[in-house]
């Protein structure tokens, strides 16, 4: 089975720092991973996907995740906050599970970005 | 804007109620996702229809149940409605049939059981 964690449910940061959100999965096969952001009140966009190809992604608005398969992690990084990036986070595995793709959604990460 | 469209934004119903909620992909996605968000389950995926077809199921509760009609919009329909179920109702789309591509995500329609 596979499951992922969010390691934080709040992270705040001050705008023009560096951004980081963890995230790990556990996976008994080549998993695809993905980042989406959520808006108060909107629906969930896609920020970047990782699907065994190159293990740095880049993805909007300046974000981008590291794909560790030694560490089980997909953590999401920017180099500067903005304000705009105040949002939840999901983390998400996707592989086949008893030969069926899943869908597994991490629990989120809140992020605050202060002025 | 994704593309995906929900109606309705917002309902309030009463327990024991049923409701039907719509989504519209995106012009040419073939799949639609259903997921329900709240505070204590967080995003759980419901059910998936793949051109018309069930293809995946998640944690759908059997009074709920959904189908995708020829023009590709998709229903979820919720009966015998409990507090519990209130929650935010997303609908995604994508092009694939199976569930490793990105979605794209709706709006919403919070549904709101009193």
């Amino acid at each position: 089975a596979q499951s992922v964690t969010q390691l934080d449910s709040h992270v705040s940061v001050s705008e023009g720092t560096p951004v980081l959100l963890r995230c790990n999965y556990s996976s008994s096969y080549s998993p695809s991973l993905f980042w989406y952001v959520q808006h108060p009140n909107k629906g969930l966009q896609l920020l970047l996907k990782y699907t065994s190809a190159a293990t740095l992604v880049k993805g909007i608005n300046g974000f981008e995740a590291e794909f560790k398969k030694s560490e089980t992690s997909f953590h999401l990084t920017k180099p500067s906050a903005h304000m705009s990036d105040a949002a939840e986070y999901f983390c998400v595995v996707s592989q086949l599970d008893t030969g069926r793709r899943a869908l597994t959604f991490g629990s989120g990460t809140r992020l605050q970005v202060q002025p | 804007d994704s593309g995906v469209t929900q109606t309705p934004k917002h309902l309030i119903t009463a327990t024991g109620q049923r409701v039907t909620l719509r989504c519209s992909p995106r012009s040419g996605d073939l799949s639609v996702y259903w997921y329900q968000q709240s505070l204590d389950q967080g995003l759980q995926f419901l059910i998936q229809y793949y051109n018309g077809e069930e293809r995946a199921k998640g944690n759908i509760l059997e009074r709920f149940s959904a189908q995708q009609f020829p023009d590709l919009h998709s229903e979820l329909n919720l009966s015998s409605l409990e507090l519990g179920d209130s929650a935010l109702y997303f609908c995604a789309s994508s092009v694939a049939e199976y569930m490793g591509n990105e979605q794209y995500f709706g709006p919403g329609t919070r549904l709101t059981v009193t």
